[in-house]
């Protein structure tokens, strides 16, 4: 089945810096999701991925597919501390109709 | 976007009792719906996955006889779970697959079990 390694597992970075999230899949990705929770509630979508090189962005939040769809990564520009959370990445198991996720990375912004 | 709701949001209850948690589509029909645990500062672990008027496809290692999950109509999936124990203690997350709208997977904000 489909697994998903995320990296770095946690992060903390000063208010106003850059930061990425990787998340790297052992199969070919066939449609990468990008959630943030805060502990204890629900996720919140950010952006689904689908082809390879494809890009989408949301206000400072970048997300890519390479080309190769096997991995994804989640930039944050010029952070602040709404963008604190966990970010997990999930994909489509393909043929199991079901999403699995990475370990999710913990992202803690200093002011 | 689609909206997903649980029911209770928080709930306590005692060793040996049964609690039962309801997840609703609210504005689309959701032929599959998924359940999830969550344990503290970890990961989304599926539980099962719920198609609308048939059994529940249970992942390995979840006993389905503790967690009845009952898809009744294309809005509505709930998750019982049986004589609760201390280690059932958990966040409980539904999600629901809406297929007209490109696959996009929505979910609901979670339920707090915390069992005495």
């Amino acid at each position: 089945s489909q697994e998903l390694e995320q990296s770095p597992q946690s992060l903390i970075v000063q208010e106003g810096k850059n930061l990425t999230i990787n998340c790297t899949s052992s199969k070919t990705l066939y449609g990468l999701y990008w959630y943030k929770q805060k502990y204890g509630e629900g996720l919140i979508f950010l952006m689904m991925l689908q082809k390879g090189g494809e890009e989408k962005s949301h206000e400072k939040i970048t997300a890519k597919l390479d080309e190769k769809k096997q991995q994804s990564s989640l930039h944050i520009t010029a952070s602040q501390p709404s963008h604190a959370g966990i970010y997990l990445c999930g994909a489509d198991d393909q043929g199991a109709q079901k999403l699995v996720f990475g370990q999710g990375t913990r992202l803690t912004i200093n002011p | 976007g689609a909206v997903v709701s649980q029911h209770p949001s928080r709930v306590i209850c005692k060793s040996g009792t049964s609690v039962k948690i309801e997840c609703r589509s609210l504005d689309f029909q959701a032929t599959t719906m998924f359940w999830y645990r969550q344990f503290p500062k970890k990961s989304l672990m599926l539980m099962a996955t719920s198609n609308e008027g048939s059994k529940a496809t249970y992942e390995q290692g979840v006993e389905k006889d503790k967690f009845l999950i009952n898809h009744a109509s294309l809005t509505l999936s709930t998750l019982t779970v049986t004589s609760a124990h201390p280690e059932d203690s958990s966040f409980y997350i539904c999600s629901a697959r809406d297929w007209e709208a490109r696959d996009e997977q929505y979910f609901g904000p979670g339920t707090r079990l915390t069992v005495t």
